[in-house]
């Protein structure tokens, strides 16, 4: 079945970094979703992405959709300790699978 | 207005028991989703309900299974226990219309301790 790759599986920075995580698909995706699951939490759903190439920003979030819909990231801008948690992909073929997630550590 | 409410929050079987976990989907959606999530891990995709269908569901073995109310709510039945059945067992709910084209709501999630 179809699989959804992130990387990385872990990030640790600084706060005040910049993090990027990215999804990576073998085939074609219809769209791509982003959830952000705090620890001890539930996913919560940050955006969707539907057109080739198309970006979209959330304050420090940055997301892109890559131009053969196979690949997505997210861009956090000077990362907060509010950013800690794990960031999942979801893309939707006959069902919503998730990607691997990355989880993000945030040091004050 | 509520979100979607899952029961029990908690609870621990011994193995070769069943368990039946509920869930509530937000007012006026269809869609009702369920996942399985070991610790630290991700998220997996067991069964997809959509107006009371089945519409998918994940590789899980038949001792999985589920339906959905008329009022949308769902059941999740997992039978004859096993020690990897432990997991945080999520419900999301959506608005229809396929898999993927809405946002999905999650519930706060039963976990599922298997001794």
């Amino acid at each position: 079945g179809q699989q959804v790759m992130q990387i990385p599986q872990y990030q640790h920075v600084q706060e005040g970094e910049d993090f990027t995580t990215y999804c990576n698909s073998s085939t074609t995706l219809s769209n791509i979703q982003w959830y952000k699951q705090r620890p001890g939490g539930h996913p919560v759903f940050l955006i969707q992405l539907v057109k080739s190439g198309e970006v979209k920003k959330q304050k420090r979030l940055t997301f892109q959709f890559g131009e053969a819909k196979k690949n997505s990231s997210l861009h956090i801008t000077a990362t907060q300790t509010t950013d800690v948690g794990t960031y999942f992909c979801a893309t939707n073929t006959d069902k919503l699978i998730f990607g691997t997630g990355t989880r993000l550590q945030v040091f004050p | 207005e509520a979100g979607v409410t899952q029961s029990p929050t908690h609870l621990i079987k011994t193995r070769g028991q069943q368990v039946t976990l509920r869930c509530s989907p937000i007012s006026g959606h269809t869609s009702v989703y369920w996942y399985q999530q070991a610790l630290g891990l991700g998220l997996q995709f067991l069964l997809w309900y959509d107006e009371g269908e089945e519409r998918n569901r994940g590789n899980f073995p038949p001792r999985f299974s589920g339906r959905q109310f008329p009022n949308y709510s769902s059941e999740l039945n997992v039978n004859a226990l096993e020690l990897e059945d432990s997991a945080l067992y999520l419900c999301a709910s959506s608005s229809g219309g396929g898999a993927g084209t809405g946002e999905l709501f999650f519930g706060e999630g039963s976990r599922l301790t298997v001794l």
